[in-house]
């Protein structure tokens, strides 16, 4: 999983505060994407991004949680007024051409809310 | 309603013997399969995929088959060995991953015994 780097890797936070989640895609790829895993479960699709462009965010919840990735610095997932429920691993994966490159996935950032 | 099934939580396997995993689909327009082999507090590694245009892709050790008219693939592990342990996750796309999204099944978690 060398070259895309999520941070911070362990994230707790208490209901009500904001969450936010770090990733930067490999050297050259300019395509990133959002899944969230809950415990049991296989990994569900949240949000694909382009340098300065929300491609598909069919699979983000519609309020609390935005996405963004600037023409400079990290992808950012940010969770405002975080729940029990939010509660997951979340990972990123890019790609350096759009869809499946194969996606190339990060570590993870695994949240807990207190 | 899950579009892609791992019907088998676990699999247990001896050292040397074939392990395989098998996955499920229901939406026929899928056309691009893939199989990520996942550690514990890593993210997921891409290991093999295959074009619905095809049966068979070999790569080394691992092997994935497509029957596109059951909705069934399965990924050939032979010999296995213990560093094989993981969690396999099946995961399928659209229009040859265009989309980006990738639809994951929940997993199987193979044990290969020495």
């Amino acid at each position: 999983n060398a070259g895309v780097m999520q941070n911070p890797r362990h994230l707790v936070r208490r209901r009500g505060q904001e969450a936010r989640l770090r990733c930067s895609p490999m050297k050259g790829h300019s395509h990133v994407y959002w899944y969230r895993q809950l415990p049991e479960e296989g990994l569900k699709f949240m949000v694909y991004l382009q340098k300065e462009n929300i491609i598909d965010e069919s699979g983000m919840p519609k309020e609390r949680f935005s996405a963004e990735f600037p023409k400079e610095g990290p992808s950012i997932l940010r969770i405002q007024q975080v729940v029990r429920g939010d509660s997951a691993a979340y990972f990123c994966a890019s790609s350096p051409l759009g869809g499946v490159q194969p996606q190339h996935f990060g570590d993870g950032t695994r949240l807990s809310i207190l | 309603d899950q579009q892609v099934k791992q019907n088998s939580p676990s699999l247990s396997v001896q050292e040397g013997r074939i392990s395989i995993l098998n996955c499920d689909y229901t939406n026929s327009m899928f056309d691009y399969f893939l199989w990520y082999k996942k550690y514990p507090a890593e993210g997921p590694t891409f290991l093999i995929s295959i074009s619905s245009i095809k049966d068979k892709n070999e790569d080394g050790r691992f092997t994935v088959f497509l029957n596109k008219s059951a909705k069934h693939l399965s990924l050939h592990i032979v010999p296995s060995q213990p560093g094989d342990s993981a969690v396999y996750f099946c995961a399928a796309s659209l229009d040859g991953g265009s989309q980006g999204n990738l639809i994951f099944g929940k997993g199987t978690k193979l044990s290969v015994k020495p």
